[in-house]
């Protein structure tokens, strides 16, 4: 069975503080995606990265990096000088390659909240 | 533009009052799903569609019905509302196979049974 763990429930920071917000993944399957999505006070869901398991090259892209490392089973989330914009709850979710369901296991989500 | 639509985005109904919420996308995807978010718990999914005319269960599927009769639609029915219901729902839809993996997904819709 899949599990996505987000242990942090809720973290509050201060502007341009940086923040990580952590997700472990368990899964039997040797082929996975991972991804993160992001929901704002308006409920939509953002998607925010896809990553594959055999591909544990980490990502930047802006004040955004992702360190995926299978050794540990994580792909933890980086914002670098956060913004008020950034408060939102973040969501870990996994997707096994086979089978005909493409089903998204999600975390419980990380509720982050940037403060002026 | 690309993208998923869901209506009502809000609805506020009394138990037992048969309801469906529509999904439509625009994108010629195969793969259709639907997902509840509650709090504490994230999205866990309540039915997904492969095709027209081929749905199967996701985890939470007891008070739901489905149906896929066009490929852009794919319907979620509450055929008898309980407060239990009350939730945010999304949509989701994806191209089956090829190289991209991501699910797009609707605005979500806010359900709530009194």
């Amino acid at each position: 069975a899949q599990k996505v763990t987000q242990a942090q429930t809720e973290i509050s920071v201060v502007e341009k503080e940086d923040v990580t917000l952590d997700c472990v993944y368990e899964t039997r399957d040797t082929t996975y995606y991972l991804f993160w999505y992001k929901q704002p006070p308006s409920g939509e869901l953002v998607f925010l990265i896809r990553r594959n398991s055999f591909d544990e090259q980490n990502e930047i892209s802006g004040r955004y990096s992702w360190n995926f490392q299978k050794s540990t089973s994580s792909f933890n989330f980086t914002i670098t000088a956060s913004q008020v914009v950034d408060s939102a709850v973040y969501f870990c979710a996994l997707r096994n390659s086979g089978g005909s369901n493409y089903k998204l296991t999600f975390g419980k989500g990380t509720l982050l909240t940037v403060n002026p | 533009e690309a993208q998923v639509t869901q209506n009502p985005r809000y609805l506020i109904t009394v138990t037992g009052k048969k309801l469906t919420v529509t999904c439509s996308q625009n994108m010629n995807h195969e793969y259709m799903s639907w997902y509840r978010q509650d709090p504490g718990l994230g999205l866990r999914q309540i039915y997904y569609s492969m095709n027209v005319e081929v749905t199967d269960k996701g985890d939470v599927p007891e008070g739901y019905k489905v149906s896929r009769k066009e490929k852009r639609n794919f319907p979620l029915i509450l055929e008898s509302p309980s407060p239990n219901q009350t939730s945010l729902y999304f949509c989701a839809s994806s191209p089956l196979g090829g190289r991209t993996y991501e699910q797009y997904f609707g605005p979500g819709t806010r359900l709530t049974v009194t």
